[in-house]
């Protein structure tokens, strides 16, 4: 049963344009989002969050929108970096506590130069 | 600062064996979490530690148990390993009572012949 899903395995975007990446959720119980990147050989980095009390939270040039009604939730990068180049994983969880992190599968961003 | 490490980076088991995998948590943090990573996948939620106790588990069987010591590192034992179990686990620290952003370590990458 996949609660969090990334239906897009991979996206390649041209260096300086948007990047829009993904993400739908199932589960109403989740309250809270986050955003990882994940570089080969490195564990996934924290990128941007938001709560459900929201429904846009940017940081510099990433931006997360999120749809309840829809349950969908995108990232935006502007502009696109050729050190944007990763693995980008959504993350969802509920109870806004330490509870356990619901990941999606991923969707592989490359960025050409 | 140092982040979350963990230990071994890489590991080479046959069926039956036991593994035990290492992790320390970033500075200040008192919550553990392990993730089992399979290729093409996303993390999936094995289990969290809290004052030295398991708060939560995921949909893991009991061959996978864990301890977390008072200087809050963690460990994460398999039994009787199967071929299944060849993946990448990722340990996770974060601060309990604050906004639940879950710091990754680079993993332990362990294969099962």
């Amino acid at each position: 049963d996949q609660q969090v899903k990334q239906n897009s395995p991979s996206l390649s975007v041209q260096e300086g344009r948007i990047s829009i990446l993904n993400c739908d959720y199932t589960n109403s119980m989740f309250d809270y989002f986050l955003w990882y990147k994940k570089y080969p050989a490195e564990g996934p980095t924290f990128l941007i969050s938001i709560s459900s009390i929201k429904d846009k939270n940017e940081d510099g040039r990433f931006t997360v929108f999120l749809n309840k009604s829809a349950k969908h939730l995108s990232l935006h990068i502007v502009p696109s970096q050729p050190g944007d180049s990763a693995v980008y994983f959504c993350a969802a969880l509920s109870n806004f506590g330490n509870e356990k992190l619901t990941f999606g599968t991923g969707t592989r961003l490359t960025i050409i130069p | 600062d140092a982040g979350v490490t963990q230990s071994p980076t890489h590991l080479i088991k046959t069926r039956g064996q036991q593994v035990t995998l290492r992790c320390s948590p970033k500075s200040g943090h008192d919550t553990v979490s392990w993730y089992q990573q399979a290729l093409g996948q996303g993390p999936q939620f094995i289990f969290q530690y809290y004052e030295e106790e398991e708060r939560q588990r995921g949909n893991f069987p009991d061959r996978f148990s864990g301890h977390q010591f008072p200087n809050y590192s963690s460990e994460l034992n398999v039994n009787a390993l199967l071929l299944g179990d060849s993946a990448l686990y990722l340990c996770a620290s974060s601060l309990t009572g604050v906004l639940n952003i879950q710091y990754f370590g680079a993993g332990t990458r362990l294969s099962v012949l």
